[in-house]
């Protein structure tokens, strides 16, 4: 069945540290991918998106491709800040009927000052 | 704009109570997911709607635990009676069917069965 794969964390970065979060998928067809974000106490944000084989989403800074040829989303970003962290979330959009989201396990991020 | 709004924010109740969580999707949404999110298991879809009907409960744990949405802006999850391992965080989210689109996640119900 359709899957995320996430790297484990929690990740410890230093103020203006280069980002990597890697994100892995299998999926039948073609799904939509995402990038969600969920602040302490808080929901889960949509952070970016992309809906096609190297399509680009950015938002705040952060930036993932869709890779097709090796089925990865991974996020980036190029100077984190310590309001970045948080837990963030990958997903596939089934392109199915049901139109459901798969998340991946979540990625704790620590920027520390 | 009105993002889903989710009440009550924290409920705190002794085993056995029934509990009942809201949530009112975005306006014009016809799509509405019922999550929970507990440390040990990370995100579960629980049950989802399309056009105020149940697609797919499969991810409901129990015979407790039921859903409903009797209109487009409405929807409860309901558990009876209620158990320790219930404590969770659960979270309602909607989108758009007929074009696919990004959930939209309210800030969730803190559930705490003493």
């Amino acid at each position: 069945g359709d899957s995320v794969t996430q790297m484990e964390g929690p990740v410890t970065l230093s103020e203006e540290a280069f980002l990597t979060i890697n994100c892995t998928y299998t999926a039948t067809g073609y799904p939509s991918l995402f990038w969600y974000v969920q602040y302490p106490g808080e929901g889960l944000q949509l952070l970016l998106k992309a809906t096609k084989a190297d399509d680009k989403g950015s938002n705040k800074g952060f930036e993932a491709t869709y890779r097709k040829e090796t089925t990865s989303f991974h996020l980036e970003k190029g100077s984190v800040q310590v309001s970045d962290s948080a837990v963030y979330f990958c997903a596939l959009l089934r392109m199915d009927s049901s139109y459901k989201l798969i998340f991946g396990s979540g990625t704790r991020l620590l920027v520390r000052p | 704009d009105a993002g889903v709004i989710q009440s009550p924010r924290h409920e705190v109740t002794e085993m056995g109570q029934e509990v009942t969580l809201r949530c009112k999707p975005i306006s014009g949404h016809n799509s509405l997911f019922w999550y929970r999110q507990t440390m040990m298991r990370g995100l579960e879809l629980l049950i989802y709607f399309n056009n105020n009907v149940p697609i797919d409960d499969s991810g409901m744990p129990e015979d407790r635990f039921s859903a409903k949405m009797p209109n487009a802006s409405f929807s409860t999850l309901k558990i009876q009676p209620s158990e320790p391992r219930d404590s969770a965080v659960y979270f309602c989210a909607s989108s758009t069917f007929t074009a696919p689109q990004p959930q939209h996640f309210g800030d969730g119900t803190r559930l705490s069965i003493l």
